[in-house]
């Protein structure tokens, strides 16, 4: 069964300083990795997507993420964080194999409240 | 303007009272899904739908149900509420449900708190 690990559940930065907020997998097939970003009081929108091709993903917002196959990471960064940066935000990941027609399983990681300090 | 809406934002009930919490889409997707959020656990998929009278349990339906009638509502059904059902709900929808790249639209969600 496919997981998601996100070692930090809080993430206090000050603002312009830089973020990384961790995101490991687990699964032995191909993966479709994404992260998605909670502002308060909404649901969630997604940020950005790793399907296949080039291993650096830029995303909204001047956020980009990393994946890494050898260490099963997908770490999201931003190089100068803004107070509205301040939300939740989830790692996700789908695996294959996928049955034509079936449902794609999405799962999300617990989550990192990142918070931007003035 | 493309939108899941959910209905209540709030909710406070007691145990074992009825509840229905309304979910509507207006672009036309096949896929809809129900989520509850967690302190700790994420998002946990309830039960999911891809089409018009298709439903399908998710990872944690005990408790739940959930009906598709017709193709831009699936309204979440809590026949008997317990305290360990309260939540921050999440309805989404997406246009089939089956492709990787297909962008997912959440409601605002709904808290929900069973006493």
């Amino acid at each position: 069964a496919q997981s998601v690990t996100q070692l930090d559940s809080q993430v206090p930065v000050f603002e312009e300083a830089p973020v990384e907020l961790r995101c490991n997998y687990s699964s032995s097939v191909s993966v479709y990795l994404f992260w998605y970003v909670q502002y308060p009081n909404q649901g969630l929108q997604l940020l950005l997507k790793y399907l296949s091709g080039s291993t650096l993903v830029k995303g909204i917002n001047g956020f980009e993420a990393e994946f890494n196959k050898s260490q099963t990471s997908f770490h999201l960064r931003k190089p100068s964080v803004h107070i509205s940066d301040t939300a939740e935000y989830f790692c996700a990941v789908i695996t294959e194999p996928l049955s034509s027609g079936s449902a794609r399983q999405l799962t999300f990681g617990s989550g990192t409240q990142l918070t931007v300090l003035p | 303007e493309a939108q899941v809406t959910q209905n209540p934002r709030y909710l406070i009930t007691v145990t074992g009272k009825k509840l229905t919490v309304t979910c509507s889409q207006n672009m036309n997707h096949e896929y809809m899904s129900w989520y509850r959020q967690d302190p700790g656990l994420g998002l946990r998929q309830i039960y999911y739908s891809m089409n018009v009278e298709v439903t399908d349990k998710g990872d944690v339906p005990e408790g739940y149900k959930v009906s598709r009638k017709e193709k831009r509502n699936f309204p979440l059904i809590l026949e008997s509420p317990s305290p360990n059902q309260t939540s921050l709900y999440f309805c989404a929808s997406s246009m089939t449900g089956t492709a990787t790249n297909e962008k997912l639209f959440f409601g605002s969600g709904t808290q929900l708190s069973v006493l």
